[in-house]
């Protein structure tokens, strides 16, 4: 069945890099626009970026905007998520998710990883 | 503050319907396709309805979705005391050229 396995997370220290990733299977990954969603604890929902099928559209929320990346591997089913200069504001637990269409535009994220814990503490 | 406005909580009793509003604006909600989702403590969270008013399979259909203009509800009818959770609206917003949730509402089956 389909399923989306992140890994990557962890303690990182403020202003220093981390990268997510996030295996695809059960399903054609290069068909589909995938998306990263953040929920610090205690608290909702964040969205955090989308790339589409092919990878040529990539946007970001503004918390974000400039120190994250989002990139994938269509050959290798594989979701990234660079993120550099991380912070405090960045703890939180990071989803991977799919999207059901192909495109950008969050119609709906129909699948969801277990998510991976950022801490970012010294 | 969320782009989209939900209610913090609502309650109702189980068997009786509950109704879940999120509000938005052009630049969002009116003009792009809204999801609900519902999650349950230290779980992801799960899609209940996209494209507006579809429902994925395995969603029963006591779940249903609508929009109207910069508005968007969720309704759960015949409630059940497994329905208490957290449920979030989200959608495209393409001024924002970003994905947006609302800040969620928590779902209290008294």
């Amino acid at each position: 069945q389909a399923q989306l396995v992140e890994s990557g997370g962890g303690v990182v220290q403020p202003g220093r890099s981390l990268r997510l990733s996030c295996a695809a299977s059960g399903f054609t990954f290069s068909s589909f626009g995938m998306h990263w969603v953040r929920q610090a604890p205690g608290k909702g929902l964040e969205w955090v970026a989308v790339i589409s099928n092919d990878g040529s559209n990539q946007f970001y929320a503004d918390s974000v905007k400039g120190r994250f990346t989002i990139s994938r591997d269509n050959s290798k089913n594989t979701l990234y998520l660079q993120m550099n200069s991380v912070g405090a504001d960045d703890t939180a637990v990071y989803y991977c998710a799919k999207d059901v269409g192909q495109g950008y535009r969050m119609e709906g994220v129909v699948l969801w990883g277990q998510g991976t814990l950022v801490t970012a503490s010294s | 503050q969320s782009v989209l406005t939900q209610p913090p909580s609502v309650s109702a009793a189980p068997g009786q319907k509950v109704t879940i509003s999120c509000s938005g604006s052009s630049s969002n909600i009116e003009n792009n396709y809204v999801s609900w989702y519902q999650q349950f403590p230290g779980t992801a969270p799960q899609l209940l309805i996209y494209d507006n008013s579809k429902r994925p399979s395995g969603i029963p259909d006591r779940f249903s979705g609508s929009k109207s203009g910069t508005s968007a509800t969720l309704g759960i009818t015949g409630l059940q005391t497994g329905d208490e959770a957290d449920y979030y609206c989200g959608t495209w917003d393409s001024s924002l050229n970003a994905g947006v949730f609302g800040g969620g509402t928590k779902l209290t089956v008294l």
